[in-house]
């Protein structure tokens, strides 16, 4: 299956200030990654569909403005929360998709605005 | 859209003992149809799927059945170990390449 990375695994930032997560797919080139939010105890919400080279697709209710996705490249996808406040805390799992076998995701990054 | 229910929200069992999980879905189109296990704080791992051309799959412990004509899928998990403690999450999707639509989710507690 494939393998994916996201950077960072962790991350602390101060309200106001702009967080940049990376999502890389190692070993396979993804035309397509999904960016999901997870509050604790919670299921998994689809933010976006990154599709790469395009714009990204919001799920409804999720400002783009606030959520800055670009896919530039077939191995990199990016989720940058802009001016952060506290309820932008959350857990941040990327996904690659490959139409044969499903879904592969990231670690996590989990973000804490203070 | 689609729409996900899981149910039990949170389920303890004695270890040994089975569990099941279910789900349902509105979406008749949704043909594929996943379950998840997520440890605290790490990615959800997928454990077994089902398509829609199959009514049921096992594998070791896990099993999975799917009944189409009432859109409901279930997860059955026999002689559960204290390791089985996780969150369950069930998804469906069309197709396998396409967004998923989790469930809720299940707090899995099984007691030593």
């Amino acid at each position: 299956g494939a393998v994916v990375s996201q950077h960072p695994s962790w991350v602390i930032c101060k309200s106001g200030t702009s967080v940049k997560i990376e999502c890389r797919s190692l070993d396979f080139q993804a035309t397509t990654m999904f960016w999901y939010r997870q509050f604790p105890k919670q299921s998994l919400m689809l933010m976006a569909t990154s599709n790469e080279g395009s714009k990204a697709t919001y799920e409804q209710g999720v400002e783009k403005d606030k959520f800055l996705i670009n896919h530039a490249s077939l191995t990199l996808s990016t989720l940058t929360v802009t001016s952060a406040h506290p309820e932008d805390s959350s857990f941040y799992i990327c996904s690659v998709r490959d139409w044969s076998v499903g879904q592969y995701f990231g670690p996590g990054t989990r973000l804490t605005v203070t | 859209g689609e729409n996900v229910e899981q149910h039990p929200s949170t389920l303890s069992v004695q270890e040994g003992d089975s569990a099941v999980i279910k789900c349902t879905y509105s979406d008749s189109a949704s043909n594929y149809f996943p379950w998840y296990k997520q440890e605290l704080g790490k990615r959800p791992q997928l454990i077994i799927d089902i398509r829609s051309n199959v009514g049921e799959k096992k594998d070791q412990r896990i099993a999975v059945t799917l009944n189409k004509t009432a859109k409901h899928f279930s997860l059955h998990i026999t002689e559960t170990q204290p390791e089985d403690s996780a969150v369950y999450f069930c998804a469906a999707s069309i197709n396998t390449g396409n967004q998923f639509y989790f469930g809720t989710g299940t707090s899995l507690t099984v007691i030593p």
